[in-house]
């Protein structure tokens, strides 16, 4: 069935770094841009960073550009989110979920229609 | 505090209908589609409305959503126990360059 799991997550010092892992299966990862979206404990979603179906677009909320870098592995179907720099306010679980339509590459008219069970990272000292 | 604003909760009796508002700007809600996303208590969000009223295969026609100007709705007819759970609406942002979400309506179903 159509699946994304993510994986990496854990506690992590502040300053420090972490990559997170997203493997999908079930479906063509190659072919669908995706996201990571984050939630800090009992607050709301925040989206983090898109990445399109090929790799080549790329774009982050204000609150992580030029600490989170956003990647993948089509050949592995992994989706990756790199973060440096970690502070608390990054402590959250962390998603990743699917553009709801394949080969497009404006995500703003699709929603994310499959979403992995999430990761928590929490940086703490 | 978030782009788009949503009430803290809302509620309602078992059968009865609830909306839930979200409210923008003209750089999101107006000038792009919104969604609205369930999340259950202690699973990951669910695609609950597209393209501001269309339903993913699987959700209820009891679900049904509307746009305005700079505001959107959700609303829930017939309400269910199962219903309880938090509603986000979202949308991209052009001044923003992502997207934006809501801080999310608890639905209590009494």
């Amino acid at each position: 069935q159509v699946q994304l799991v993510e994986s990496g997550g854990g506690v992590v010092q502040p300053g420090r770094s972490l990559r997170l892992s997203c493997v999908a299966s079930g479906f063509t990862f190659s072919n669908y841009l995706m996201h990571w979206v984050r939630q800090a404990p009992g607050k709301g979603l925040e989206w983090v960073a898109f990445i399109s179906y090929d790799g080549s677009e790329k774009d982050y909320a204000d609150s992580v550009k030029g600490r989170f870098t956003i990647s993948r592995d089509n050949s592995k179907n992994t989706l990756y989110l790199q973060m440096k720099s970690l502070t608390a306010e990054d402590t959250a679980m962390y998603y990743c979920a699917r553009l709801d339509t394949a080969m497009v590459t404006s995500f703003c008219n699709y929603g994310m229609d499959v979403w992995g069970q999430g990761t928590t990272v929490t940086v703490s000292s | 505090q978030s782009v788009l604003t949503q009430p803290p909760s809302v509620s309602g009796t078992p059968g009865q209908r609830v909306t839930i508002s979200c409210s923008g700007s003209s750089s999101n809600i107006r000038s792009t589609y919104v969604f609205w996303y369930q999340q259950l208590p202690g699973t990951a969000p669910k695609l609950l409305m597209y393209r501001n009223d269309q339903r993913p295969s699987g959700v209820p026609d009891r679900f049904s959503g509307s746009k305005s100007g700079t505001s959107a709705s959700l609303a829930i007819s017939g309400l269910r126990s199962e219903d309880e759970a938090d509603y986000y609406c979202a949308a991209c942002d052009d001044s923003l360059s992502g997207w934006v979400f809501g801080g999310g309506t608890k639905l209590t179903v009494l």
